[in-house]
């Protein structure tokens, strides 16, 4: 059964300092992989998109990259701020599959403190 | 710009009763999903329609059933309702072009359904 593993379960760091999320994966082959931020409350909402020969993408202070040989993933968050406190969830399309395919990871949850 | 809506924002409702969630897009994508989102499990995919009167299960479609007669809504029916149905769901739609595949879902804000 295709597997997204996500670490750490929950993370707690200051404001201002940098931080990183991993995801590992067992689907293969795969289509793409993405990162969402998921706040209390809310619905997930997209931070990046990358397809299986794209080594990083970046949306702002969000940085994702991917290592499809070692079939892992992360999410580098550079000078955290209060607004970064949610969830983050990795999900991997496989290839030519159908939407009951995506899988989700349970994601890390951080908290940013002053 | 309403974007994805769902209704109502949080039910209570007892074993055994009919119980709809109701979601709304105003993008016209054709992609429309629901998921629950349980402790300790990733969002699951409960059903999905590529279009209207197009369905399809997820992983866990039992005692769940939908409806898309417009592209614009697409409906949950909890038949009737148990206790493991208590859970948050969220509706997410995506565009046309690439399909689900390649395209970002957009998520609904969730209904938070308790079952007694």
């Amino acid at each position: 059964k295709n597997q997204v593993e996500q670490s750490p379960q929950s993370l707690i760091i200051l404001e201002g300092k940098n931080c990183t999320l991993q995801c590992n994966y067992t689907v293969s082959p795969f289509s793409n992989l993405r990162w969402y931020k998921q706040d209390t409350g809310r619905g997930p909402v997209s931070l990046t998109i990358m397809t299986f020969s794209e080594n990083t993408k970046s949306n702002g202070r969000y940085t994702a990259t991917l290592d499809a040989d070692t079939k892992q993933s992360s999410l580098h968050i550079t000078a955290s701020q209060l607004s970064d406190s949610a969830s983050y969830i990795c999900v991997v399309t496989p290839r030519k599959s159908t939407a009951s395919k995506l899988t989700f990871g349970t994601g890390t949850r951080l908290q940013v403190t002053l | 710009d309403a974007g994805i809506t769902q209704s109502p924002r949080y039910k209570i409702t007892e074993t055994g009763r009919q119980v709809t969630l109701m979601c709304h897009q105003t993008w016209s994508h054709s992609y429309m999903f629901w998921y629950r989102q349980d402790l300790g499990h990733g969002l699951r995919l409960i059903y999905y329609s590529a279009a209207a009167d197009i369905t399809d299960k997820g992983e866990v479609p039992d005692g769940y059933v939908v409806s898309r007669s417009k592209t614009e809504n697409f409906p949950l029916t909890l038949e009737s309702a148990t206790r493991s149905q208590t859970s948050v769901y969220f509706c997410a739609s995506s565009q046309t072009t690439g399909g689900f595949l390649t395209d970002t879902q957009y998520f609904g804000p969730g209904t938070r359904l308790t079952v007694l």
